[in-house]
Formats: structure tokens, sequence, C-alpha cells
């Protein structure tokens, strides 16, 4: 089984509709993160979250909401979704001691 | 402010061939670096990190990096590239608990 599940994988919705990403891990760790991606920019940070109850803004995070429901979840809304929000959004994890952080397969999002 | 830039947005090498991927780095601390991989429809796996000690690392997958502190830069290689190679790469830097990437390498490889 997967460490870090995105659902849905893959959403079609409309201009000014919201919409959630939800992101569960099963690794334990307390850091959690919410990227999008777009080409020719890399990955950017929207949200992260090192606790239950600690959420920080990341370089990109208007237009969006996070809630972490617990240690292994954390959702990603848009509330009124618009068409220059369509990317590739990744789910990330890690704990402090390694640094390093570990992704979810992704979910790409179309705003038509 | 914290950067990664990675000059070259698209490299085409042959089958069997050796391969080097730029990666440059703004960053005030002491740096800790990573590569991870992208193929196509997938999430990113990492590749190698760099935290400190030995300037030249090694990976999965045949993969190395080497840091180096004067030129700030944390440059992949392998010396002879797969057809399965052929993806996405991304260079970042840890900086406070959070990642910076660059804005990615696409891989194609010629057969």
């Amino acid at each position: 089984d997967a460490d870090v599940t995105q659902t849905p994988r893959n959403r079609i919705t409309k201009t000014g509709k919201r919409i959630m990403l939800e992101c569960s891990q099963t690794k334990g760790h307390d850091r959690m993160y919410w990227y999008r991606q777009d080409p020719g920019l890399g990955l950017r940070l929207i949200y992260y979250s090192f606790d239950v109850k600690d959420i920080n803004k990341g370089e990109i995070s208007d237009g969006y909401s996070v809630s972490r429901q617990a240690q292994a979840k954390f959702s990603l809304s848009l509330e009124s979704a618009i068409p220059n929000q369509t990317a590739l959004y990744f789910c990330a994890t890690s704990d402090w001691t390694r640094r390093e952080q570990f992704f979810g397969p992704g979910t790409r999002l179309t705003v038509l | 402010a914290q950067s990664v830039t990675q000059p070259d947005i698209h490299i085409t090498v042959s089958e069997g061939a050796s391969l080097e991927l730029r990666c440059n780095y703004s960053y005030g601390a002491t740096p800790y670096l990573f590569w991870y991989v992208q193929s196509p429809g997938q999430g990113l796996q990492l590749l190698l990190k760099y935290f400190s000690g030995d300037t030249l690392v090694q990976g999965i997958k045949g993969f190395e990096a080497e840091f180096k502190r004067s030129q700030s830069s944390f440059n992949l290689r392998k010396p002879s590239v797969h057809w399965s190679d052929a993806a996405e790469y991304f260079c970042a830097v840890g900086a406070i608990g959070k990642l910076i990437f660059g804005q990615g390498t696409t891989l194609q490889v010629k057969p």
C-alpha cells in the first residue's frame, strides 16, 4: 500500500465551484505539505503544516485554504476555483530528522 | 532569498551516453540538497541527498551528485543513461523545514 495517498487522482470542475483535495499518510510523519506543479515552474509550495495545530502559508497560498484534520490527514480546498488553478497538485510528508520529503502520486485538476 | 536554478529546461542524450544535469542554488547557510525524479504520470521519487560530509553522494539507479560550495552547485551525473531514465528531474534545497525546487529538467533519451 502507498504511504502517501491523494484523492481524487483526477478532477475536472467548473469555474466558481468549491473543491477539496485530500491527502492521507501512513508514514507517521508530523509534517505535511501541499504543492502545485506547473510546466516550466517546478513545484511551488502552497501550504505546510508541522503538526496538527500548526498551519503555515507557502509561496502561493492565495485562493487556497487547508485543514489538518489529524496527524495523518491534510486537505487542500479551493473555495472558488478559477482556470489558472489548473495544475498538478502534490501532497508530501516529512519528519524533521530526515528532512527529505515523500510525495503522493498527485492530483490532476482541471478548471474549465 | 533562497532559490534553485536548473539552467537546462530540456536535455536529449543518446542511450549509453553520459549525463550531467546542472543545479545552482542560493542559500545563506549550509544547504541540504536533493535531487528528485518524476517519471511520466508519477509522483516524485528521491534520487539522492546531501546533508554534510563527503561532497560526492551516491543515489539510486546509478546516479551520483557532487556538491561544490565554491560554485554553489549540486550537479547530477550518470555514466551511462538507460532509456528508462527519461523523466523530469528536480533539484531542491531544504530551508527551515521546507523544500525550494528548481524549474526542472526534462531528459529525453534517444535510442
